[in-house]
């Protein structure tokens, strides 16, 4: 059975452009959630989708969003980039959000 | 709120040593909890769970035990390697869907 998966691994970007990332679930799972992870912060969460809706949502401006699709796949994006946006972002995906999470490998953002 | 706070790291141990990592909570109702950890560069992979009191989780020869009474769930091993060096994250789901909230990590070093 296929992990999750996301892309890009890595990615670069200048400061007040905009990146997606996508994640694409375990099969099965309909509950996908964003993190994001830095040195200082730690692990925070940024928001989860179950069934194309945004369930819960984390602490974060209105620069980050995303969406989920039929199939379950998600996508996030940063609009208008800052220095403190580099981090690793990680997507989890859960059969319901109830049940354990299963991480991907994250995306490393570097903002230049 | 809901916080999680592990013991700080880093954690250096000799090669069979034991481990104890510590973990406390706080929590309104029964949350599950989970132990996760973090090779280098890669994402996070559950270490075990548990979701009831007094449950114990286990794997790979960790174990932990959730106490309700002392908001405890600390990570122990009988014999560690060096292969076990790695960050490890303590982490509670209050029920908010795919929410997860995660303590600072711990990284552990075992030499040989």
């Amino acid at each position: 059975k296929a992990g999750v998966t996301q892309t890009p691994r890595y990615l670069i970007k200048t400061r007040g452009q905009q990146v997606t990332l996508s994640c694409s679930p375990i099969s099965g799972h309909r509950s996908v959630s964003w993190y994001q992870q830095t040195p200082g912060q730690g692990l925070q969460f940024l928001f989860e989708y179950f069934s194309e809706t945004q369930r819960n949502k984390g602490n974060f401006p209105g620069r980050f969003s995303g969406r989920q699709f039929s199939n379950s796949r998600s996508e996030m994006n940063v609009s208008t980039l800052e220095l403190g946006d580099s981090a690793l972002y990680l997507c989890a995906s859960s059969v319901t959000g109830n049940t354990e999470a299963f991480f991907g490998q994250g995306t490393r953002l570097t903002v230049v | 709120g809901n916080s999680v706070t592990q013991m700080e790291g880093p954690v250096t141990l000799s090669e069979e040593a034991f481990l104890t990592i510590n973990c406390t909570y706080t929590a309104t109702g029964y949350p599950s909890l989970f132990w996760y950890v973090q090779y280098p560069g890669e994402g996070l992979q559950l270490l075990l769970k548990a979701t009831k009191a007094d449950d114990k989780g286990s794997n790979k020869g960790f174990e932990a035990t959730y106490r309700k009474e002392t908001t405890s769930f600390h990570l122990e091993k009988g014999s560690v390697q060096v292969s076990d060096s790695a960050v490890y994250f303590c982490a509670l789901s209050g029920g908010q869907g795919g929410k997860l909230i995660f303590g600072q990590g711990t990284e552990l070093s075992v030499k040989p």
